[in-house]
């Protein structure tokens, strides 16, 4: 069985600093992984995943992760934040060979502060 | 791609009665998805359709729970029975067979059912 942990469940940065968004996870066999962002009243869009290959993924608005299998862990880069990076922020797990069941985390709140 | 839609986007039902909502995947995507997320966490795997087969039920199905997809296209869950703590945004993503590793779930807006 597959699980997330999302470490904060509220993250504030300025803007124009570093964001840092935590996933931890627990697979029993080699899992693909992905960050997906939600908006206010909107579905979830999908930032990013690693399935196989590169451990260093980079995705869309300048978003990257890492995946590090020594730490069991994933979590969310961006350089520079914006204001219009403020939004929910879910890290996702499913078995490899099986992307169909996601296994979502708790949700990160992310706040830009002007 | 005009991307999943779903409806209606809010409900408001009283406890006992019965809702339906509907799901418009992405055109020739052939799996379907339905997830639950209430407030304050993550969306939670309901149940998976290829094309018109329904493949996997999570335990949070319970028997109040129906999920069609007659013609492999837009898919429909009924709750019967509505209780309160059925409240919460029931979420719809759709994707095409392919390369596991190539798959993506796309999620539409999805539906907030309040149940008085």
């Amino acid at each position: 069985a597959q699980s997330v942990t999302q470490l904060g469940s509220h993250v504030s940065v300025s803007e124009g600093a570093l964001v840092l968004l935590r996933c931890n996870y627990s697979s029993s066999v080699p899992p693909y992984l992905f960050w997906y962002v939600q908006y206010p009243n909107q579905g979830l869009q999908l930032l990013l995943k690693y399935t196989t290959g590169a451990t260093l993924v980079k995705g869309i608005n300048g978003f990257e992760a890492e995946f590090k299998k020594s730490e069991t862990s994933f979590h969310l880069t961006k350089p520079s934040a914006h204001m219009s990076d403020a939004a929910e922020y879910f890290c996702a797990v499913s078995r490899s060979g099986s992307a169909r069941q996601l296994t979502f985390g708790s949700g990160t709140q992310l706040t830009v502060l002007p | 791609d005009t991307g999943v839609s779903q409806n209606p986007r809010h409900k408001i039902t009283k406890r006992g009665q019965n809702v339906t909502f509907r799901c418009d995947p992405i055109s020739e995507h052939n799996r379907l998805y339905w997830y639950r997320q209430t407030l304050g966490q993550g969306p939670e795997f309901l149940t998976y359709f290829q094309n018109e087969a329904q493949l996997e039920k999570s335990r949070l199905l319970s028997d109040r729970f129906s999920a069609e997809r007659p013609k492999g296209s837009f898919s429909t869950l009924e709750i019967q029975r509505t209780e309160q703590g059925d409240s919460a945004m029931y979420l719809c993503a759709s994707s095409r067979r392919g390369d596991d590793s190539q798959e993506t779930q796309y999620f539409g807006p999805g539906t907030r059912l309040l149940v008085l």
